[in-house]
């Protein structure tokens, strides 16, 4: 069974850009979560979706959305890019969410300069 | 809110020394507990989990017990190997009525086991 899928591996984007990261769940797993990782601030949750909605969302600005397609992959999209958002993100697929181990994608480095 | 404290490394051990790394959590419902590594460039792996209270999760030579009397779930194993370097996370997850499903880590702990 093929594993998390995240693209791409690596961005460098530009501050004030825009930049939308994808992944592809485990296949049969609905839900389908979203993690930055920083060195200072160590793991955030971002968002969770199951069915294609939304249901969890963690302290993010606004500049940070995401969506999900009826075939469970998901994107995440960051507008405005600022030098903080630099940051490895992963994706992590449930079964059904709730209390189930997730598993998790090989992340995207992104690195805004 | 929910949260995880473990201890910060790093933690250095020389090989087929025995490893304990610390995890206390809060939790405002009945939380199932993991443990997760994560290896250089790559992504989190599941090492093991616990749903509820006195289970003991185990792999790889890695056990963990689920204490709700100390709100514990520390990380222990008995020979480490250089292979077992890596980032260590202890994380939580409540479920509160099945629409706030998320994970909660700790802030890891780095281990370097030296041949």
């Amino acid at each position: 069974k093929a594993g998390v899928t995240q693209t791409p591996r690596y961005l460098i984007k530009t501050r004030g850009q825009q930049v939308t990261l994808s992944c592809s769940p485990i296949s049969g797993h609905r839900s389908v979560s979203w993690y930055q990782q920083t060195p200072g601030q160590g793991l955030q949750f971002l968002f969770e979706y199951f069915s294609e909605t939304q249901r969890n969302k963690g302290n993010f600005p606004g500049r940070f959305s995401g969506r999900q397609f009826s075939n469970s992959r998901s994107e995440m999209n960051v507008s405005t890019l600022e030098l903080g958002d630099s940051a490895l993100y992963l994706c992590a697929s449930s079964p059904r969410g709730g209390q189930h181990e997730a598993f998790f994608g090989q992340g995207t480095r992104l690195t805004v300069v | 809110g929910d949260s995880v404290t473990q201890m910060e490394g790093p933690v250095t051990l020389s090989e087929e020394a025995f490893l304990t790394i610390n995890c206390t959590y809060t939790a405002t419902g009945y939380p199932s507990l993991f443990w997760y590594v994560q290896y250089p460039g790559e992504g989190l792996q599941l090492l093991l989990k616990a749903t509820k209270a006195d289970d003991k999760g185990s792999n790889k030579g890695f056990e963990a017990t689920y204490r709700k009397e100390t709100t514990s779930f520390h990380l222990e194993k008995g020979s480490v190997q250089v292979s077992d370097s890596a980032v260590y996370f202890c994380a939580l997850s409540v479920n509160s009525g099945g629409s706030n499903y998320k994970l909660t880590f700790g802030k890891g702990t780095l281990l370097t086991v030296n041949p």
